[in-house]
């Protein structure tokens, strides 16, 4: 399974922005980028996801590496409701049946 | 409205009891899965149900058994139980289909092995 890379933690002060890293050094082809996020005490949810052009929702932007092997999600303005652990995750043909979370990246963000 | 649900939320039991997980989704999804995050927070995949097939069996004690009555359910039964269950099981759905690989979690069932 193609695997991911992300700093453990990261800090940021509220209203600004937030970029998170990842590399996926060994990603193939058909491997989609997912971003989700677990909140304090919750389960995961959907952030964002993308195969080769940058993407955009409501809740963040992605921006993938020309050569795929790194992405970066971005939180436009962090909020304290923001503070959780990000997961860079890649899905085989977007088929969602072999999601691996790895460690993730914890953001705190400070008032 | 609630998209999946698990009950129940903690789980405080005592080693060698079998003890079961509900999870419901009413998003319509033919696929669900259980996930362990144990006390390092690594989220670990269990198990995939497809259509009431099984279609992933990660290397997890047979101790631990997914059974889906239709669709929309998903429970989670775990014989004799130990010490090294407990852990936070998350239930997930997802519509299996290229492109809709985005799954919805449940809030987590906090399990506790005495």
């Amino acid at each position: 399974d193609a695997k991911t890379t992300q700093p453990n933690s990261m800090e940021s002060n509220e209203e600004e922005p937030v970029h998170l890293p990842c590399n996926h050094s060994t990603i193939s082809g058909t491997d989609y980028i997912h971003w989700y996020r677990q909140l304090p005490s919750q389960g995961p949810e959907y952030v964002i996801h993308g195969l080769t052009s940058n993407v955009n929702n409501r809740m963040a932007s992605l921006a993938i590496a020309e050569d795929r092997k790194s992405s970066t999600l971005i939180l436009h303005r962090a909020t304290l409701r923001d503070a959780a652990v990000y997961y860079c995750i890649l899905d085989p043909n977007n088929a969602g049946n072999m999601l691996t979370f790895g460690g993730g990246t914890r953001l705190m963000v400070k008032p | 409205d609630t998209a999946v649900s698990q009950t129940p939320k903690y789980l405080v039991t005592q080693m060698g009891n079998d003890k079961s997980i509900k999870c419901e989704q009413n998003l319509g999804h033919d696929t669900m899965y259980w996930y362990k995050q144990d006390s390092k927070k690594f989220l670990k995949i269990m198990f995939s149900y497809n259509n009431k097939e099984l279609i992933i069996n990660e290397t997890v004690p047979n101790r631990f058994s997914p059974k889906s009555p239709d669709k929309a359910h998903l429970n989670l039964h775990i014989n004799s139980l130990e010490l090294g269950d407990s852990a936070v099981y998350f239930c997930a759905s997802s519509q299996e289909s290229v492109g809709s690989g985005t799954q919805y979690f449940g809030p987590g069932t906090r399990l506790l092995v005495l």
